[in-house]
C-alpha cells in the first residue's frame, strides 16, 4: 500500500515557467488538498475536492490549477512560476477528513529563480 | 487572521519534563486534529477529537477538545528525545470541509 506519492521530490524552476506537481494516492480516498509549507507560516490550503470532478479553492489559491479527473489522482499546475512560489508543498487524502484526517505525501521542495 | 493559534511557538525542555501545547480558536470545530510532522517529511496524524470535552490518551501523550469545541490542548508527560518535532493543530470550522492548520509548535527534548 503506497498511499500518497507526491512526484518530483524537488524541483528548480526559472521565473515564468509552469509546471506540474503530482499526487496520487491508492487509498480510495474523496477528500484530497493541497497544502504549501513555509517557514513561520505554517500549512496553508491552495486547493481542495471532495471528489473527483470536484474542486474548490482554499486560503491561497492565486497562480495555481487543479483538476481531479479521478479518485486516485489530483495534480497542481502552476502556471507562470515566481518566486513568491519557492515552498515546500503536501498534498493529503482522507477517507472521511473530520473522523480520520489526513494521510500525506512527502512533499515537494520546490525553488523558483 | 489565523483561524487556529497555537502556542507556544517554540519550546525547548529537558528529557523528563512535562509540557502542554495549546491550539485555540473564536470558532467553533466539529473536530480537532493534532499532527507531528519532523524535517523533510509530511505531517503524520497523531489523534482526532470528535466530542465537547473528550480526553484521549496516546502512551505519555494526552489530547483534551475544549467543551465548547473552540480549544484544544496536547500534554506530554516525562518527555523523550523522540519526541522532538513539529506539533500541529488542524480543523474544519463549522462544517467547512476545508481542513485549516494552525502555524504549529516545534519541539525540542534535549537529552
Amino acid at each position: 500500500n503506497a498511499g500518497v506519492t507526491q512526484t518530483p521530490k524537488f524541483q528548480v524552476l526559472k521565473t515564468g515557467q509552469s509546471m506540474t506537481l503530482q499526487c496520487a494516492q491508492d487509498m480510495n480516498h474523496e477528500y484530497m488538498s493541497w497544502y504549501r509549507q513555509d517557514p513561520g507560516m505554517g500549512l496553508r490550503l491552495i486547493h481542495y475536492s471532495v471528489g473527483a470532478g470536484i474542486t474548490d479553492q482554499g486560503e491561497v489559491p492565486n497562480g495555481y490549477n487543479v483538476s481531479r479527473s479521478t479518485t486516485e489522482d489530483f495534480p497542481l499546475r502552476l502556471l507562470s512560476a515566481a518566486p513568491s512560489q519557492t515552498s515546500v508543498y503536501f498534498c493529503a487524502s482522507s477517507y472521511s477528513m473530520a473522523d480520520y484526517g489526513y494521510t500525506f505525501g512527502s512533499g515537494t521542495r520546490l525553488t523558483v529563480v | 487572521t489565523q483561524l487556529l493559534e497555537q502556542s507556544p511557538q517554540f519550546l525547548s525542555i529537558q528529557e523528563g519534563e512535562n509540557l502542554t501545547v495549546y491550539c485555540n480558536s473564536s470558532s467553533v470545530f466539529s473536530s480537532l486534529q493534532w499532527y507531528r510532522q519532523e524535517p523533510g517529511e509530511g505531517p503524520v496524524l497523531l489523534v482526532t477529537v470528535v466530542t465537547g470535552g473528550e480526553v484521549k490518551k496516546l502512551k505519555r501523550l494526552t489530547f483534551q477538545f475544549g467543551d465548547a469545541r473552540k480549544d484544544s490542548s496536547l500534554h506530554i508527560t516525562a518527555a523523550q528525545p523522540g519526541d522532538t518535532g513539529l506539533y500541529l493543530c488542524a480543523g474544519a470550522a463549522g462544517g467547512s470541509e476545508k481542513l485549516v492548520f494552525g502555524k504549529g509548535t516545534k519541539l525540542t527534548v534535549n537529552p
